[in-house]
């Protein structure tokens, strides 16, 4: 199985200051498509995950734009320009290259400082 | 619109059966293959189970092999999950998502004597 690994794995951010979570993964998500099948989730405090972001860098309908994805391989980055109060929540990155399983990172929880 | 509303959780002794619900709207159901994941208490997300749209492809995570059932009924636009044999592990929030990119509201199911 594939291990998805996330730090920090707690992440206290000003409001208005960037943020930076990384995944790795226990090996490269390339799939033999020539797709990369790595994704970002957010969930709120109480509420059902959301996709932000899919094959690394594609934004999902209605993501604003300070949300961006990066990386190849076995590193990625999900990166926040400047965090809002909305922003709160645990983010998980999601690897479907190399399935079943699916598999998840363990969660980071930003939070606002 | 997209919506995914799970129903069937409930409270369950160690050893019982449960049968989930996702009835879902807002898109064309027998395309799309579906998700089960859940969620423990306080912990991370975990994939469960997956059926194509055809129900032709069904795999499910180590950890229910053999106990939990997933299956869908295109023409009630319904998937399914049932579950046996239940363990105080399995206790948490179940969702139904589509393609990774709409997720139900989740269903609690509890394990407990």
């Amino acid at each position: 199985d594939v291990v998805m690994t996330q730090s920090p794995l707690s992440l206290p951010v000003t409001l208005g200051q960037p943020a930076s979570i990384s995944c790795r993964s226990s090996q490269s998500l390339l799939n033999t498509d020539g797709n990369t099948y790595l994704s970002w989730f957010q969930q709120r405090p109480g509420q059902s995950p959301r996709r932000l972001i899919y094959k690394v860098s594609k934004r999902d309908s209605g993501v604003p734009d300070r949300f961006s994805g990066s990386g190849s391989g076995t590193d990625f980055t999900l990166k926040v320009s400047r965090v809002e109060a909305e922003d709160v929540g645990v983010y998980y990155c999601m690897q479907g290259a190399h399935w079943p399983p699916i598999t998840f990172g363990q969660g980071t929880r930003l939070e606002i400082k | 619109e997209v919506q995914l509303v799970e129903s069937g959780g409930g409270l369950v002794q160690p050893g019982g059966s449960l049968r989930l619900s996702c009835v879902a709207s807002g898109f064309t159901f027998s395309d799309f293959e579906m998700n089960w994941i859940r969620q423990a208490p306080g912990k991370g997300l975990e994939w469960v189970s997956y059926i194509s749209g055809d129900e032709s492809t069904i795999y499910y995570a180590d950890s229910v092999e053999g106990r939990f059932s997933v299956s869908r009924d295109n023409a009630r636009n319904s998937l399914f999950l049932q579950m046996t044999a239940l363990r105080a592990e399995d206790m948490g929030v179940y969702y139904c998502a589509v393609s990774w990119g709409y997720w139900g509201q989740g269903i609690l199911v509890t394990v407990s004597s």
